[in-house]
């Protein structure tokens, strides 16, 4: 995919504060939108994900929101933890059997 | 739910050596299955992905080849490796076409 060969844009948060990270994705058509965190040496996990009839999900401290006339997904964190320092990928998916991820964000929490 | 496992979990070998990386799924049954490779600091570039036993599709041509032998058994493999084929290696299993989960990852290095 395209964002294989870029460098990851970086959020620096302080302990405490509500992290915001985006991601623009590429198609209008689709439909599926999962958030992933990658520790540093291990699998992405999955967090959370949102389909294209809703705006907004919720989880444990994790927040998604879609706008979908601009393409735009984000994931908040509440109360950022040392815990929540990772990369980030968002990942969509319109009726296929593959998934196309962003290129990533890494978050840095700092005390 | 499903449980992936990929092994070796570290491996290095010298250029032109053979390569078979192993990802097996508990869990669940059918499932699709992809393999992906991260270089460092980067993001996902997908491999191959299997929507089921003998079917093996390729996304990028590379000196790399995948075979399913069984439903929940996702080989990756090299003839002759190249320096170029370092990387981090990442099975991930779909059992409903959309949400992927990754297995926690091969680190190989050719030296």
């Amino acid at each position: 995919g395209e964002s294989v060969g870029l460098h990851l844009p970086t959020l620096s948060v302080q302990e405490g504060d509500n992290s915001i990270i985006n991601c623009a994705y590429s198609n209008s058509a689709s439909d599926y939108f999962i958030w992933y965190k990658q520790e540093s040496g291990k699998g992405p996990q999955f967090i959370i994900d949102i389909r294209s009839n809703m705006d907004k999900r919720q989880g444990q401290r994790v927040t998604v929101l879609l706008n979908k006339t601009v393409k735009h997904l984000s994931l908040q964190i509440a109360a950022t933890q040392p815990g929540d320092s990772a990369v980030y990928f968002c990942a969509e998916n319109f009726n296929t059997d593959k998934l196309i991820f962003g290129t990533g964000t890494r978050l840095q929490v700092f005390p | 739910s499903q449980t992936i496992h990929q092994w070796p979990a570290t491996l290095v070998q010298p250029v032109g050596s053979p390569l078979s990386l192993e990802c097996t799924v508990e869990g669940t049954s059918n499932p699709n299955l992809y393999w992906y490779r991260q270089a460092a600091g980067r993001g996902l570039q997908l491999l191959f992905y299997s929507v089921g036993i003998g079917q093996i599709s390729s996304e990028v041509p590379q000196n790399l080849s995948a075979s399913r032998p069984q439903d929940r058994q996702f080989i990756l493999s090299s003839k002759k490796l190249l320096l170029s084929d370092s990387g981090f290696y990442l099975c991930a299993c779909a059992r409903d076409s959309e949400t992927q989960y990754f297995g926690p990852g091969t680190r190989l290095l050719v030296l």
